[in-house]
């Protein structure tokens, strides 16, 4: 199973993009990178997922890169109510095992 | 629409107690379904997935136990209660065509 390495913790200012890198050098070509956050207290959120291709939703964008070992969580305009754990995820539909690495902490300052 | 149920949303047992938490989903058939749990300050451990009906992979071994008993319910058990168990229990599920993902509200189990 793919294993996923994110930085602990990141600051980004309000307004500004935030971006969360992920690494997942191990994945294998039928593995999707989902992405979630967690707002203390509550159970995560789905944010996006995606294969091969960038994907944009009304939330974020997710860029992968072309090897695919690496991506990126866009959160374009931060606000202040995007401060949350995010959690960079590989699922593989064959095993449908699905582990949560520690995450990144997101503080978006004012 | 997709919606997923946990009862209770939060719990208070003394240790040695048993412990039944149920999810079930409404708007699919035959999800994956799953049982995290999240201790105080801590991240998301996987502690059992199932892939259909009577399917159970265990991630932790512990004193916990589950069982699928039909498509859309998934339950979580245990004999005795330990302090350790204290914790956010989550259930969540997957939709096998479109990998569609949904977490369920989560219980907040004390164990005293």
């Amino acid at each position: 199973d793919a294993k996923t390495t994110q930085p602990t913790s990141m600051d980004c200012a309000e307004g500004r993009a935030a971006n969360l890198p992920c690494n997942h050098s191990t994945i294998s070509g039928n593995e999707y990178v989902y992405w979630y956050r967690q707002i203390h207290s509550q159970g995560p959120q789905y944010i996006i997922h995606g294969l091969k291709n960038n994907e944009t939703n009304e939330m974020a964008s997710l860029i992968i890169t072309e090897d695919r070992k690496s991506s990126t969580l866009i959160l374009p305009h931060a606000t202040l109510r995007d401060t949350a754990v995010y959690y960079c995820i590989v699922y593989s539909g064959n095993t449908g095992k699905l582990i949560f690495g520690q995450g990144t902490t997101l503080q978006v300052k004012p | 629409s997709q919606t997923i149920h946990q009862w209770p949303a939060t719990l208070v047992q003394p240790v040695g107690s048993p412990l039944s938490l149920e999810c079930t989903v409404e708007g699919t058939s035959n999800p994956n379904l799953y049982w995290y749990r999240q201790a105080a300050g801590r991240g998301l451990q996987l502690l059992f997935y199932s892939v259909g009906i009577g399917q159970i992979s265990s991630e932790v071994p512990q004193n916990l136990s589950a069982s699928r008993p039909q498509d859309r319910q998934f339950i979580l058990s245990s004999k005795k209660l330990l302090l350790s168990d204290s914790g956010f229990y989550l259930c969540a599920w997957i939709r096998k065509s479109s990998y569609e993902q949904y977490f369920g509200p989560g219980t907040r189990l004390t164990v005293t």
